[in-house]
């Protein structure tokens, strides 16, 4: 999509290593999001940034760590990767307050990780 | 049980039919609701916004919002096959910018000729 960009779009990795997923975006949004999409359970919240070095967890955090040390970088990285973490990962960015441009979210094409 | 319970499908319907997709969901402090579309392979696109209850239109979709029943609803009219594509629905109890956006789980279309 236009705006963010996901790499890798594909990656391949052995169980017990680190991943590092990154998220890039030129619009100058404070918020950044990281999901997983699984079949039966649709989109589930990782990790969310509202501002450089300012992260929380979502609702699946545990194995996951983020950074944040640009406006437009966002790392997802898996400490020590299993293969419950194969999955879909979008990143998505949404607007800032008061901007109108605050509606909905906007998401970046997504990396299937796959650890065998 | 999940705060937003949404159909998987799939749903098939011929070109030109009218599709109803809907989304339950059980935190009345839900307020903001949005549709996304997805299509194989792709991230999620924002169809719809819609804030509180009532209908929103645009082109060939409707979004309808019933707040007492907890039940939101997509419709397209004259489906085409473009539309084949796995919808989501998505609510917050906040409007944009940093707000948590909780998904259903997506029902899957498929617009045949």
């Amino acid at each position: 999509d236009a705006g963010i960009t996901q790499s890798p779009r594909h990656k391949v990795t052995e169980t017990g290593t680190p991943v590092t997923l990154r998220c890039h975006q030129t619009e100058n949004h404070r918020y950044m999001y990281w999901y997983r999409q699984d079949p039966g359970h649709g989109l589930r919240l990782i990790h969310y940034s509202y501002g450089v070095k300012d992260t929380d967890k979502g609702e699946v955090s545990d194995g996951y760590s983020v950074s944040r040390s640009k406006t437009e970088d966002f790392l997802l990285t898996l400490e020590s990767a299993t293969s419950s973490q194969t999955s879909v990962y979008f990143c998505a960015i949404s607007g800032n307050p008061g901007t109108g441009s605050n509606y909905g979210y906007t998401f970046g094409s997504g990396t299937r990780l796959t650890v065998v | 049980q999940k705060e937003v319970e949404q159909d998987p499908g799939p749903l098939s319907v011929p070109e030109g039919a009218i599709v109803s997709l809907n989304c339950t969901y059980s935190n009345s402090a839900f307020q903001y609701f949005m549709w996304y579309r997805q299509y194989s392979r792709k991230g999620p696109e924002l169809l719809m916004y819609t804030y509180s209850s009532g209908n929103k239109e645009d082109g060939r979709f409707t979004a309808q919002v019933d707040k007492s029943s907890k039940y939101i609803s997509l419709f397209i009219r004259d489906s085409q096959p473009s539309d084949s594509a796995t919808y989501l629905c998505a609510m917050s109890d906040s409007p944009g910018g940093g707000n948590k956006l909780t998904f259903g789980t997506g029902t899957q279309l498929k617009v045949e000729l």
